[in-house]
């Protein structure tokens, strides 16, 4: 399909472990969102790609987690040492630009659940 | 700080009827507002958007109207059906920055 891809779809990993989510944004997408969200609320931003530039990293709630598009495409979450708070739905969005009225496009999620 | 703000957290509307979902912000630099739409086990979608510089957009059976004085902006969905059954997320941005800031959602259920 045309659309966001992440996987793997579901997570399981021991509080401990160190996790890595991926994401395929939509091909010619320049922009690319991470966002977590925890039951029951909304998504909430963690971090912000413009090709392979990281541009904002300000919603990375710990130095636990880093995120990477070293080639301006696929991008990957890494989650170190990883804590029960870190279960939650994480969503990746892409978008052809980052600004004017180009919206956030989502793809399914990774849910990560940690034991 | 919940800058985007969704009071209802559920909604029950009749198969015809019309569907009004309310959301409202506390930043008066948000400048583009959108709402999604989200069922079970999948991503958001894209549903409508509206720049500050309008006080309405429509979209098919989707309106969404922006009081800026009031910092509220609403959803219609006319005539609703059943398949619009899902939670709607609003969400806004302030300019350039990109990110989104959502609201906590509200479930729509359309009833026959």
């Amino acid at each position: 399909g045309a659309g966001v891809s992440q996987s793997p779809r579901y997570k399981v990993a021991k509080r401990g472990q160190d996790v890595a989510l991926r994401c395929d944004p939509i091909s010619g997408h320049v922009s690319l969102f991470w966002y977590q969200q925890a039951l029951g609320q909304g998504p909430e931003f963690l971090t912000y790609f413009q090709n392979e530039a990281q541009l904002d990293k300000s919603g990375l709630p710990s130095d636990r987690f880093f995120a990477e598009r070293p080639e301006g495409s696929v991008s990957t979450l890494k989650i170190q040492r990883t804590q029960q708070e870190d279960s939650a739905v994480y969503l990746c969005a892409s978008s052809f630009t980052g600004e004017g009225s180009q919206p956030q496009h989502f793809g399914d999620g990774t849910r990560l659940s940690i034991l | 700080d919940q800058q985007v703000k969704q009071n209802s957290p559920s909604l029950s509307v009749q198969e015809g009827r019309i569907s009004i979902l309310n959301c409202d912000y506390t930043n008066s630099m948000f400048d583009y507002f959108l709402w999604y739409k989200k069922y079970p086990a999948e991503g958001p979608t894209f549903l409508i958007s509206i720049s500050s510089i309008k006080d309405k957009n429509e979209d098919g059976r989707f309106t969404v109207f922006l009081n800026k004085s009031a910092k509220h902006l609403s959803l219609h969905i006319v005539p609703s059906q059943p398949g619009d059954s899902a939670v709607y997320f609003c969400a806004a941005r302030v300019g350039t920055a990109s990110k989104l800031t959502f609201g906590t959602g509200t479930r729509l259920q359309v009833t026959l």
